[in-house]
């Protein structure tokens, strides 16, 4: 593999289930983080990670949880989806933290019913 | 509270020039960046501007003023290609990517 890849590519969701949303990339990369990107809304960080095994909080954390055990995978779990976490989720890397470029992967299109 | 203004929707059309303007309230300023998508894909990287003036590359140009907030993306002899949504992206005193809601950009024949 090359770059950033995500499973699944989309999913339906009964409300109440827990879901992991898989990230895993291939360039070594130090940091990495979750988006959400809703219609009319710029993408929104959810957490991130500077370095494995630590993770942050950003600016919508709430409902989910994350881990960083090693460099290259960076899960995403929601612990009992709600309708309102219906969204598209991009994972994304960069060198480390800082002013480097963000490498987005293909994105998770997430239906919560 | 941080916030970036951007244009909702512009329309070019094929072979002319186009101005994507962009500005910016944040908490401390580390970079802006453009980054380009397409319609079901994920966003990719354009430019990163960090000092006030104009960064080219090739038919692209990025444009920043610190003093006043304002950024602008500048795409010339536009192609069909060119017709996906451009978003602009504040990096914080933490580091941390402040994003508009991006400028979805129409290109006409």
């Amino acid at each position: 593999i090359a770059g950033i890849t995500q499973a699944p590519t989309s999913q339906i969701l009964a409300a109440g289930r827990r879901m992991t949303l898989r990230c895993t990339q291939d360039m070594r990369h130090n940091a990495m983080y979750w988006y959400r990107q809703d219609l009319g809304l710029g993408l929104r960080l959810i957490h991130y990670s500077n370095t494995a095994g630590t993770t942050g909080k950003g600016e919508v954390p709430d409902g989910y949880s994350v881990s960083r055990a090693n460099t290259d995978d960076f899960p995403l779990t929601l612990a009992s989806a709600v309708p309102s976490q219906t969204s598209v989720y991009f994972c994304a890397s960069s060198e480390g933290q800082g002013a480097n470029e963000q490498f987005f992967g293909p994105g998770t299109r997430l239906t919560v019913l | 509270g941080q916030n970036i203004d951007q244009p909702t929707e512009m329309t070019a059309t094929e072979g002319a020039i186009v101005q994507i303007n962009c500005t910016y309230q944040t908490s401390g300023f580390n970079g802006l960046f453009w980054y380009q998508q397409h319609a079901g894909e994920a966003p990719t990287f354009l430019s990163y501007n960090v000092l006030d003036g104009l960064e080219e590359k090739g038919r692209f140009s990025s444009f920043l003023s610190r003093s006043k907030g304002y950024s602008y993306l500048l795409l010339k002899e536009l192609q069909m290609k060119d017709s996906a949504s451009y978003l602009c992206a504040v990096m914080d005193s933490n580091y941390q990517l402040i994003w508009g809601a991006g400028t979805k950009l129409i290109i006409k024949p």
